[in-house]
């Protein structure tokens, strides 16, 4: 069954250090790989995607994704780690193989950013 | 440029009743769809419609039903209400047919049931 694993319920970073939060995902073929973030009482926001090409991926407010193949993964990076990174962090693919329109989510990590 | 539009913001819904949700989406947007978040948990996809028709359903029962209208503004109906139906209830769109388009989200509607 296609699905996406988020391994960590929370990850804790302190200011100004990089943060790497781990998804892996178990889809077969070319699929289209999301992350997202959300904030307290507010909808998804849209941070990057891969759909081919180079495996890293850059998106906004500074972070960046790195596509693997062979370890199906797709694990979100950023240098430099700020208190306002602190938020709802979801993995999520989609693809021929999921149906071409549904998008599987992971169940989410929890970054806390410590000044 | 407004983004996606949901509404209500929260409702509250007793067993048994039926409730709608309304999405407007994205400008220039033609494709909705229609995710449910339970607490704790991520998204999980219940149906996106595009040119008025459904499109792909996820694994939900018929009580939830949908429609989408000619300016590509969206309904989520639920009927007969379960308490576990009580979830964040988001809408997103997207351009095109292609599966690798990005979705935006709304802020979505919190529904509750008791």
């Amino acid at each position: 069954a296609q699905s996406v694993a988020q391994p960590e319920d929370q990850v804790n970073v302190a200011e100004g250090n990089p943060l790497t939060v781990k998804c892996t995902y178990s889809v077969s073929g070319n699929p289209y790989l999301f992350w997202y973030v959300q904030y307290p009482n507010r909808g998804l926001q849209f941070l990057l995607k891969y759909i081919t090409g180079d495996n890293l991926v850059k998106g906004s407010y500074g972070f960046e994704a790195e596509f693997n193949k062979s370890q199906t993964s797709f694990h979100l990076k950023k240098p430099s780690a700020l208190v306002s990174d602190s938020a709802l962090y979801f993995c999520a693919v989609r693809g021929i193989n999921t149906g071409g329109f549904k998008t599987i989510f992971g169940a989410g990590t929890r970054l806390f950013v410590k000044a | 440029d407004a983004g996606v539009t949901q509404s209500p913001t929260h409702l509250i819904k007793t067993r048994g009743q039926q409730v709608t949700l309304r999405c407007s989406p994205k400008s220039g947007h033609d494709t909705v769809s229609w995710y449910q978040q339970a607490l704790g948990q991520g998204p999980q996809f219940i149906f996106q419609y595009y040119e008025e028709e459904e499109r792909q359903r996820g694994n939900f029962p018929d009580r939830f039903s949908g429609h989408q209208f000619p300016n590509y503004s969206s309904e989520l109906n639920v009927n007969a209400l379960w308490l576990g139906d009580s979830a964040l209830y988001l809408c997103a769109s997207s351009l095109g047919t292609g599966s690798q388009e990005t979705q935006y989200f709304g802020p979505g509607t919190r529904l509750l049931v008791l």
